[in-house]
């Protein structure tokens, strides 16, 4: 069965201060892994695509990173606007075009 | 250029009425999709469509219906609402089966 474990489930940083987030998954076959940004009250906005082991995306102060087994947001000297909930999915082979969802980091940054 | 419109944005219902959530896109995209969201729980998927005509159920299909006469529009439709089904309710297409998803701003329904 295809799962994804997002990690930490909140993360409070102060501006400036750098960290990652992490997304780990288990699918068959991967055709993509997706990042997603949340606010509240609105939808996920749609951040990367990784769709092999090794690649990277980068957007101003994120970075995504993907391996076999896990992929990793770095966040780079965040600012207050970067709070948010961060939402990672999973395209596998078997489920066809749906999209498994792990359940989000939120992240708060402070100044 | 709306990308994936929802309405409405609130609504609250009584346990046992019927309701229609609508969904439409402006971006040509064949594949569309519901999606509910409760804390703790993450999206979950509820019906999709690869294009007009053809819709297939997802992980939580139970007490919903779907239905894709045409590219644009895709509406979920409650039969009979259930408090289990207070949620807040995503709207998504993409145009081919890997590439992003776009969401809608979302449906926040309550049911009493």
């Amino acid at each position: 069965e295809d799962q994804v474990t997002q990690s930490p489930e909140a993360l409070r940083l102060q501006e400036g201060e750098s960290s990652s987030l992490n997304c780990s998954y288990t699918v068959s076959g991967l055709r993509g892994l997706f990042w997603y940004r949340q606010d509240p009250g609105k939808g996920p906005e749609f951040l990367f695509t990784l769709y092999s082991a090794g690649e990277e995306k980068e957007k101003e102060r994120l970075k995504a990173t993907l391996t076999k087994k896990e992929s990793f947001l770095h966040i780079t000297a965040p600012k207050p606007e970067d709070s948010a909930t961060y939402l990672c999915a999973v395209q596998g082979r078997q489920a066809g075009t749906a999209l498994i969802f792990g359940k989000g980091t939120t992240l708060s940054v402070s100044s | 250029n709306a990308g994936v419109t929802q309405t409405p944005k609130f609504q609250v219902l009584k346990t046992g009425q019927s309701m229609t959530l609508q969904c439409a896109q402006d971006m040509n995209h064949e594949y569309m999709s519901w999606y509910r969201q409760d804390p703790g729980m993450g999206l979950r998927l509820i019906h999709y469509s690869v294009g007009a005509g053809i819709t297939d159920q997802g992980e939580v299909p139970n007490g919903y219906n779907v239905s894709r006469s045409t590219t644009e529009d895709f509406p979920l439709r409650l039969l009979s609402a259930a408090p289990s089904q207070t949620s807040v309710y995503f709207c998504a297409s993409r145009g081919t089966s890997n590439q992003p998803q776009h969401f809608g701003d979302g449906t926040r329904l309550s049911i009493l």
